[in-house]
């Protein structure tokens, strides 16, 4: 799987939204973009992912440029609960390809 | 989202002894199971891949011996960590998925946390 560079910490107000970048330069064709976050003394948890298109849902945006070497997490009003480290994985869907390896993530800190 | 569970969620023990973690899938069939262990500030590292009914797949480095893993059903897997020393003290997790689950559909249980004393 293609490795990921993110900024090792971040810092968002309250209310504003929080824009994660991640690097993914040597991504191949048929890899995902996947992001996850973890909150302190918890599991990880999934909040979007997408190939090549922009994708939306509850919880997040993900916007990938269009030679996918490079793609944003955007929190559109970034709460408390925010808070975490936020995890880009890129990785190939397939047969048998479940692994997820983390990377060392972006620190997200919201500040009231 | 489905929901996997872990017990117990904290455990101390002493060194030489041994401890069992349980991951359960609680509304779903888990045909795969995957453990991580998470050190103080660091990020996940695969420890193991294990398949319903099947013997689980170590990572380099991991000794199978030491981390035993048994997936005897659709909704349990365990992790036995054998002989724990300090160094074994660490932040376990857990994760799986249904057969028919798209990729993006691996649940994460909430963690054990191991400490060896």
């Amino acid at each position: 799987d293609a490795k990921t560079t993110q900024p090792p910490s971040m810092d968002c107000a309250e209310g504003r939204a929080a824009n994660l970048p991640c690097n993914h330069s040597t991504i191949s064709g048929n890899e995902y973009v996947y992001w996850y976050r973890q909150i302190h003394s918890q599991g990880p948890q999934y909040i979007i992912h997408g190939l090549k298109n922009n994708e939306t849902n509850e919880m997040a945006s993900l916007i990938i440029t269009e030679d996918r070497k490079s793609s944003t997490l955007i929190l559109p009003h970034a709460t408390l609960r925010d808070t975490a480290v936020y995890y880009c994985i890129v990785r190939v869907v397939g047969a048998g390809s479940y692994q997820l390896t983390f990377g060392k993530g972006t620190k997200l800190s919201v500040i009231p | 989202g489905a929901v996997v569970s872990q017990h117990p969620s904290r455990v101390i023990c002493k060194s030489g002894t041994s401890v069992k973690i349980e991951c359960r899938s609680l509304d779903f069939q888990a045909t795969t199971m995957f453990w991580y262990r998470q050190f103080p500030k660091k990020s996940l590292m695969l420890m193991a891949t294990s398949n319903e009914g099947s013997k689980a797949t170590y990572e380099q480095g991991v000794e199978k011996d030491k981390f035993l893993i048994n997936h005897a059903s659709l909704t349990l897997s365990t992790l036995t960590v054998t002989s724990a020393h300090p160094e074994d003290s660490s932040f376990y997790i857990c994760s799986a998925r249904a057969g028919t689950a798209r990729a993006h559909e691996q649940y994460f249980g909430p963690g054990t946390r191991l400490t060896v004393t």
